[in-house]
């Protein structure tokens, strides 16, 4: 098993350009999360997605930020236009619905630098 | 709303010494909990998980854990610190009625010296 595919491991990019995180869950998992983890505010949930659905986007900071989940091996995450404030680790983790206890499978992250 | 709080950002130990990464969480309903281990530059990865049954519950590498529901907490605890040891822990509970959304704590950077 690959584990949750997340590219590219870094990206660095200018204020205001469009920035697409872009993350291939484990095959058979039907839930899908994004993180952002930063100092300041440590690890936070952006969003989820069941079965290619969003279902929760509440943490999704603000309209400059979207997510979409076109297929269950694929989904991405985009800003635009991109902040400084947006530098960050994003994360991306799955699971299956047949683990109950909720155990997620992290994705080795996405370092953003927004210069 | 559910919370979790780790105990000290930083903990540092000398290798060989007892680890103790301490995590308390509110809730009227004990929750599922967990404890996860972010090593540089990668991804959290689950040391250990407690649902129900057996309060002790033991993780990979060494690692356990005790929930204690008069406490609401769930200390992490290995005997002897290794090196390898060193990483930031996070501790999360999911609250059984709030859907699929786990909450973390803020972390604990765990240093070991030689």
């Amino acid at each position: 098993d690959a584990g949750v595919i997340q590219s590219p491991r870094h990206e660095v990019t200018e204020m205001g350009q469009e920035v697409t995180l872009r993350c291939k869950p484990i095959s058979g998992h039907d839930y899908l999360f994004w993180y952002r983890q930063t100092m300041m505010r440590g690890l936070e949930l952006l969003i989820y997605f069941n079965n290619n659905v969003p279902i929760d986007d509440s943490g999704m900071p603000e309209d400059r930020f979207s997510a979409k989940m076109p297929n269950a091996s694929f989904s991405t995450l985009k800003i635009q236009p991109s902040e400084p404030r947006d530098s960050a680790v994003y994360f991306c983790a799955s699971r299956p619905t047949s683990r109950p206890y909720n155990e997620q499978f992290f994705g080795p992250g996405t370092r953003l630098t927004v210069l | 709303a559910q919370s979790v709080t780790q105990l000290g950002s930083h903990v540092s130990v000398s290798e060989g010494a007892l680890v103790l990464l301490r995590c308390n969480y509110s809730s009227s309903v004990p929750p599922y909990l967990f404890w996860y281990v972010q090593y540089p530059n990668q991804g959290l990865q689950l040391l250990l998980k407690y649902t129900t049954g057996a309060t002790l519950v033991k993780g990979i590498n060494g690692f356990e854990a005790e929930f204690k529901k008069s406490e609401t907490s769930f200390h992490l605890t290995k005997p002897s610190a290794h090196m390898s040891d060193a990483a930031e822990y996070f501790c999360a509970v999911y609250p059984l009625a709030s859907g699929s959304r786990l909450t973390f704590g803020e972390g604990t950077q765990l240093t070991v010296n030689p």
